[in-house]
């Protein structure tokens, strides 16, 4: 079955530290791969996305990684701060024209003082 | 640039109403609109594809009479929930892609749409 998985526990980090979050499928093979914010009560907000045919890409803090033999994608906030704090999701990007986005559940990010 | 903007924010309605979503692109024209509902500590799940001008296409098992969408301009598309009951209470969000962006697949969402039914 075709499936998206990320971490459905919350991770914890200290303020100042790298955040890592985790994102696999399976019986997938999108074309693309977007990472989102959401906030509680509001809609998500684009943070980054990635192709198939690359390997890694960067924005400021964040950092990701697409890696299509693993089926994986990591998703990095470098220097964490407390206003990182959020549930993360990753979606990927499939159908006719590449419009179609299927999210995962999302991981909440806490990150303390 | 690039905000969606959705109304109302919240809306409470009886059951067997129904209860009427506008979603609107303000700084931006869309050919294609999305809707997803999302419920507590879930994933989105999309709905349907809206395309200006056209039927909207719905996801396997979700009912289209139910769930009406109209895309009647490049920056409005609503979805109206028909006869609402309480099992249709959750979060609606819509989002869009510019018809400008070409290459770029990114969608820009709306602030959602709480329905509680009662």
């Amino acid at each position: 079955s075709q499936k998206i998985e990320q971490n459905s526990e919350a991770l914890n980090i200290q303020e100042g530290k790298t955040a890592t979050l985790t994102c696999n499928y399976t019986n997938y093979s999108p074309a693309y791969l977007q990472w989102y914010r959401q906030d509680p009560g509001r809609g998500p907000v684009f943070l980054l996305l990635i192709r198939e045919n690359e390997k890694e890409k960067r924005k400021e803090r964040l950092k990701v990684t697409f890696d299509t033999t693993l089926k994986q994608s990591l998703f990095h906030i470098t220097a964490s701060q407390p206003a990182d704090s959020a549930t993360y999701l990753c979606a990927l990007g499939l159908g006719s024209g590449y419009n179609k986005l299927i999210f995962g559940a999302g991981t909440r990010l806490a990150v303390h003082p | 640039g690039a905000v969606v903007s959705q109304h109302p924010s919240r809306v409470i309605c009886k059951s067997g109403t129904s209860v009427k979503i506008e979603c609107r692109s303000l700084d931006f024209q869309a050919t294609t609109m999305f809707w997803y509902r999302q419920f507590p500590k879930k994933s989105l799940m999309l709905m349907a594809t809206s395309n200006e001008g056209s039927k909207a296409t719905y996801e396997q098992g979700v009912e289209k009479d139910k769930f009406l969408i109209n895309h009647a301009s490049l920056t409005l598309s609503t979805l109206t929930v028909t006869s609402a009951h309480p099992e249709d209470s959750s979060f609606y969000i819509c989002s869009a892609r510019d018809l400008y962006g070409g290459l770029s697949y990114e969608q820009y969402f709306g602030p959602g749409t709480r329905l509680t039914v009662t």
